[in-house]
C-alpha cells in the first residue's frame, strides 16, 4: 500500500525567499510521484511528476522535485517565492492502477 | 496540458432532493475518470473509479447506491448524488485520465461546491 506523509501543514514563506515542501512516501513498488497545487475553489493542476530516469524533475513556474530513494523522499522547491506562490500543495504517489493517494497538504503563505 | 471541465460549479439543493455533477474531457479521450471528495481544509478523498463502459469501483466506505456515477463515453462522467442530505456537503472534484497508461498524468477538473440545505 502507498501512502504520503507532508511534514507541516502551514508553511509561510518571504517574497524572494525559498520554497521547502516536504513530502516522503511510502510504496512497495517503485514509485511515481506528483506535486499538484489547488487555489482556492479550484481543482488541482499539476506541478511535476517523477515516473522514471532522471531524479531531479522540473515543473512549471519555477518549481523542482528530487526523488531520493533512500530518503524515500520527494521534496518540492522553488528558488524565489513569488506571491501567486501562495496556495496549497500536495503530494501523491500513485499505484500501480494509477489511483492517487494524496498527502494532507501544505498551505503556502507569502509574505511581503 | 489536457482540459476537464466540472458542470455545475456550484449548487444548492434541499435536503432528500439529488443532484448530478458532470465531469467532461474536453481535448482527449478519457478511458477512466475518478470522483474525489475534499473537505474543507483537508485532502482528497478518493471515491470511485469508473471506466468507460463499465461499472464503477468504490472506495471502502463509500456508498455506491448514494453515490451514483456513470461513465457512458470516454468524454463523460457523472455523478448523482441521491437523496442528498447536510452531511454530504462538500466540494467533489473529478479527474480524468487517457488511455496509454495506467500511471498517466490525471487532470483534474475545477471541483463542484455542493451545499445541501
Amino acid at each position: 500500500a502507498q501512502s504520503v506523509t507532508q511534514l507541516g501543514s502551514h508553511v509561510s514563506v518571504s517574497e524572494g525567499a525559498l520554497v521547502l515542501l516536504r513530502c516522503n512516501y511510502s510504496s512497495s513498488v517503485p514509485p511515481y510521484l506528483f506535486w499538484y497545487v489547488q487555489y482556492p475553489n479550484q481543482g488541482l493542476q499539476l506541478l511535476l511528476k517523477y515516473t522514471t530516469g532522471a531524479t531531479l524533475v522540473k515543473g512549471i513556474n519555477g518549481f523542482e522535485a528530487e526523488f531520493k530513494k533512500s530518503e524515500t523522499s520527494f521534496h518540492l522547491t522553488k528558488p524565489s517565492a513569488h506571491m501567486s506562490d501562495a496556495a496549497e500543495y500536495f503530494c501523491a504517489v500513485s499505484d500501480s492502477w494509477g489511483k492517487l493517494q494524496f498527502g494532507a497538504g501544505t498551505q503556502v503563505v507569502v509574505t511581503p | 496540458g489536457a482540459v476537464v471541465s466540472q458542470h455545475p460549479s456550484r449548487v444548492i439543493c434541499k435536503s432528500g432532493t439529488s443532484v448530478k455533477i458532470e465531469c467532461r474531457s474536453l481535448d482527449f479521450q478519457a478511458t477512466t475518470m475518478f470522483w474525489y471528495r475534499q473537505f474543507p481544509k483537508k485532502s482528497l478523498m478518493l471515491m470511485a473509479t469508473s471506466n468507460e463502459g463499465s461499472k464503477a469501483t468504490y472506495e471502502q466506505g463509500v456508498e455506491k447506491d448514494k453515490f451514483l456515477i456513470n461513465h457512458a463515453s470516454l468524454t463523460l462522467s457523472t455523478l448523482t448524488v441521491t437523496s442528498a442530505h447536510p452531511e454530504d456537503s462538500s466540494f467533489y472534484i473529478c479527474s480524468a485520465r487517457g488511455e496509454r497508461s495506467s500511471t498517466d498524468t490525471q487532470y483534474f477538473g475545477p471541483g463542484t461546491r455542493l451545499t445541501v440545505l
